[in-house]
């Protein structure tokens, strides 16, 4: 149990559903991630926030929105997905951005599957 | 461009030794992290290294040099539960994490 939770665990959706996936942590860190994971590829850092605040949008595209109400949860929601964002969404947290060794405490995953 | 290089995959005995490498380009250089993810899981933390040298953590070590833009992670006495990949990770000057596509251990009796 890494104190990061994520709902639902799997998830499959037609290319015109719209669909949220859930993050919490309990860990009182004030950063929070979302990373794509697809097969053989490095994770993508897709959005960070900091107290609550977007810093980093690595280019995401317009059917991938994020929002984060507060510290500790975390959406990200999905709309007319294509078949190529299939993969594992990983949700994580650290205490902060910068500075110290700040590991990154991920969640579960949501794997994710467009049909 | 910013690029994290280990190999795909690695096999080893049970009771041996593996050494995992991770050579790195990146716009500057703020710590470099391994971690372990078994399939279907989450990744969690190894190890941190930010200055050259050796960080011993039980049966796992990690080695850095800066200058070589090179790192390796040393897993000793192998056990069947360290199959899983191992991932590795550098902040650049902007504290963003730079991911290699990481190495999956597989572990023989």
């Amino acid at each position: 149990e890494t104190g990061v939770t994520q709902t639902p665990r799997h998830l499959v959706m037609g290319m015109t559903n719209k669909k949220s996936l859930k993050c919490e942590q309990h860990l009182g860190h004030n950063a929070m991630y979302w990373y794509k994971q697809s097969a053989k590829k490095p994770l993508e850092l897709m959005f960070v926030y900091n107290f609550k605040e977007q810093t980093e949008n690595n280019s995401v595209p317009s059917r991938f929105s994020p929002e984060c109400p507060n510290s500790s949860h975390l959406f990200l929601h999905l709309h007319t997905l294509q078949p190529e964002d299939s993969a594992l969404y990983l949700c994580a947290s650290s205490p902060g951005l910068a500075g110290e060794s700040y590991e990154q405490y991920f969640g579960p995953g949501t794997r994710l599957t467009v049909t | 461009g910013q690029n994290i290089d280990q190999p795909t995959e690695m096999t080893a005995t049970e009771g041996a030794i593996v050494q995992i490498n991770c050579t790195y380009q990146t716009s500057g250089f703020n710590g470099l992290f391994w971690y372990q993810q078994h399939a279907g899981e989450a990744p969690t933390f190894l190890s941190y290294n930010v200055l050259d040298g050796l960080e011993e953590k039980g049966r796992f070590s990690s080695f850095l040099s800066r200058s070589k833009g090179y790192s390796y992670l040393l897993l000793k006495e192998l056990q069947m539960k360290d199959s899983a990949s191992y991932l590795c990770a550098v902040r650049d000057s902007n504290y963003q994490l730079i991911w290699g596509a990481g190495t999956k251990l597989i572990i023989k009796p």
